[in-house]
């Protein structure tokens, strides 16, 4: 069964600081990966995805994600972080013949002034 | 254009109770999907609708829940005789053909509390 690990519960970052969440995944075949964020009260919206080709993904907001299949990660990254990314951030996984996605327990970002 | 939308906001109930919520995909996306978020199981998948096929139930917890999508857009979850671990966020997403790399654009969720 797919699986999503997001060790980092909470994260402290301090604005201008760069930033990287990680996220593992469980599976056999190549996945697609996607980064998710959700902002106090919203709903969740996609920052990257990842499916084929270069293993470096570009995302909105300025964010990043590296695919490293020997390591089975796909961490999120960001060269310099505005008060405005403190969020929660979901790593969701999905493959072919399975429609539905399987999301991490999520990171929340905190950024100090 | 507009996105997903959920109805409504915030709904409590009294624990028996049976409640429906509600989903607007966007505009021509043939795949709608619901997920409950809660505090101690995080983001689940619940139930999947693809076009005229039969929807994926894989993900409901219980016979209690059930859900319609009425001539392939608007979609309706109905829980029955609701319980207190019911209580959670509820959130509709919406692709537009379903595939596995296409993207899920999810609404703003509906806030369910079960007194």
């Amino acid at each position: 069964a797919q699986s999503v690990t997001q060790p980092d519960i909470h994260i402290t970052v301090s604005e201008g600081a760069s930033l990287e969440l990680r996220c593992n995944y469980s599976y056999g075949a190549t996945p697609y990966l996607f980064w998710y964020v959700q902002s106090p009260g919203q709903g969740l919206q996609l920052l990257l995805k990842y499916f084929s080709g270069d293993t470096l993904v570009q995302g909105i907001k300025g964010f990043e994600a590296e695919f490293k299949r020997s390591q089975s990660s796909f961490n999120l990254r960001k060269p310099s972080v505005h008060w405005s990314d403190a969020a929660e951030y979901f790593c969701a996984v999905g493959n072919t013949g399975f429609q539905k996605l399987v999301f991490g327990t999520g990171t929340r970002l905190l950024v100090s002034p | 254009g507009a996105g997903v939308s959920q109805s409504p906001s915030n709904k409590v109930t009294e624990k028996g109770k049976d409640v429906e919520l509600r989903c607007d995909p966007i505009s021509g996306h043939t795949a709608l999907y619901w997920y409950r978020q809660s505090l101690g199981q995080g983001l689940e998948f619940l139930i999947y609708f693809q076009g005229n096929s039969a929807p994926d139930k894989s993900g409901l917890p219980s016979d209690r829940f059930s859900a319609e999508r009425t001539g392939g857009s608007v979609s309706t979850l109905t829980i029955q005789r609701t319980q207190q671990e019911d209580s959670a966020v509820y959130l509709c997403a919406s692709s537009l053909e379903g595939a596995s790399a296409d993207t899920q654009y999810f609404g703003p969720g509906t806030r369910l509390t079960v007194l």
